[in-house]
């Protein structure tokens, strides 16, 4: 089993629309939880950082974490083209050095 | 503007030849790594350090080494590239006592081993 799992995707959805991204985690300890966004051959760039069960709204994205079933998940509303991109979901446990990464959801926005 | 940036930006070189990977970085982070990106691997952690006497293997070191030069400075080596290390290579920071651990990114070198 992996430890960070994310649908490969594409998840395409219309312009406007809400797309929903979603991450699974296999560490019951993990407690740091970030998405990243990453443009081809452009290195990842953070978009949030999720600590606590419960949303956390920044913009027109909302993380939301849900430790007991070990989900986070990414809404971004108003998709806009240039959302399109791929979404890493990143996880770490507190007190390690270590982040792991999902190899991410590849999200085409149409327009 | 605090950021990380990394040289060359692309990079073709041959098989066996030593190469080096820089990395520089003006948030004043302790916390500096290497990673790794191939398609379909997600990134993968090849160095790490946390300050400039501490510096540790990640899951991917072999055929690998790093050097802290400074706080600021933190570069990769190939000893003698082969082309499996064809990959993009990502420079991150993090600084633990802000926030909880955010990572922060450089734009990565596009290195070819032919």
């Amino acid at each position: 089993q992996k430890e960070v799992e994310q649908n490969s995707g594409p998840l395409s959805v219309p312009e406007g629309a809400i797309a929903s991204l979603n991450c699974t985690y296999s560490d019951r300890v993990s407690q740091s939880f970030f998405w990243y966004r990453q443009y081809s051959g452009k290195s990842p760039e953070l978009i949030m950082s999720i600590y606590s069960n419960g949303d956390k709204e920044d913009g027109r994205f909302t993380a939301q974490l849900n430790k007991a079933s070990q989900y986070v998940s990414l809404l971004i509303r108003d998709s806009q083209p240039s959302d399109s991109a791929t979404y890493l979901c990143a996880v770490k446990t507190s007190g390690t050095y270590k982040y792991i990464f999902g190899t991410g959801t590849r999200l085409k926005v149409l327009a | 503007d605090a950021d990380v940036t990394q040289t060359p930006r692309n990079r073709i070189t041959k098989t066996g030849k030593r190469i080096m990977l820089e990395c520089s970085q003006t948030k004043g982070h302790d916390r500096m790594y290497w990673y790794r990106q191939d398609p379909g691997l997600g990134l993968r952690l090849i160095y790490y350090s946390f300050d400039v006497k501490d510096i540790n293997k990640g899951e991917i070191s072999d055929g690998y080494s790093v050097s802290r030069q400074a706080q600021a400075k933190f570069s990769l080596s190939l000893e003698s590239a082969i082309p499996n290390q064809t990959a993009l290579y990502f420079c991150a920071t993090s600084n633990p006592s802000g926030g909880e651990g955010e990572q922060f990114f450089g734009p990565g070198t596009r290195l070819t081993v032919l």
